[in-house]
């Protein structure tokens, strides 16, 4: 069965800072990995998604990821942060159903990301 | 495009009473999931439903049960309600993207609060 840890519950960082969330995964196959963003009180907006090929991927608000099949690793990852960035974040690995009509995600337990000023 | 939404946005219910929450997909989308997301926790997959049929059961009892309409939209219905059931409820409909696979978009979540 596929797994999802996020070894960080929580991360403070300075506005312009950068960012790195960590993911680790456990998956049997080539894995379908995704970053959401959840601000309080709110569902989840999808931030980015790996299916195949290249190993750096660019999402929204600024936001890219690294994949790195070696070290089962799916890190988010963000140059300068905003203080708007404060919000939790999950990342997911998706597994196709049998009949192939839709995929079911599991998620890690999340990080909560604080901006200081 | 409308996005997904739920309704209600929040619910106060009793222990042993039951419960239906509704979704409606972002358009054109055929499959939604349900999820559980219990405080300080990631979302966990209860069910998913493609043309009106369960597609697919994560570790739920069968007092989670759910249904599809013909168009597309769902509700998800709980008996018995516990308390360990309190949580917020995450709808999500999906559609095989360009790369092939699947992106699974969420509603605004129902706030179950049992007492």
């Amino acid at each position: 069965a596929q797994s999802v840890t996020q070894p960080d519950i929580h991360i403070t960082v300075s506005e312009g800072a950068s960012l790195e969330l960590r993911c680790n995964y456990s998956y049997g196959a080539t894995p379908y990995l995704f970053w959401y963003v959840q601000s309080p009180g709110q569902g989840l907006q999808l931030l980015l998604k790996y299916f195949s090929g290249d190993t750096l991927f660019q999402g929204i608000k600024g936001f890219e990821a690294e994949f790195k099949r070696s070290q089962s690793s799916f890190n988010l990852r963000k140059p300068s942060v905003h203080w708007s960035d404060a919000a939790e974040y999950f990342c997911a690995v998706g597994q196709e159903m049998n009949n192939n009509a839709g995929n079911m995600l599991t998620f890690g337990g999340g990080t909560r990301l604080m901006v200081k000023p | 495009e409308t996005g997904v939404t739920q309704s209600p946005t929040h619910l106060i219910k009793t222990r042993g009473q039951q419960v239906t929450l509704r979704c409606s997909s972002q358009s054109g989308h055929n499959t939604v999931s349900w999820y559980q997301q219990a405080l300080g926790q990631g979302p966990q997959f209860i069910f998913q439903y493609y043309r009106e049929e369960e597609n697919g059961r994560g570790n739920f009892p069968p007092r989670f049960s759910g249904l599809q309409f013909p168009n597309y939209s769902s509700e998800l219905n709980v008996n018995a309600l516990e308390l360990d059931d309190s949580a917020l409820y995450l709808c999500a409909s999906s559609r095989r993207g360009l790369a092939g696979a699947f992106e699974q978009y969420f509603g605004p979540g129902t706030r179950l609060t049992v007492t």
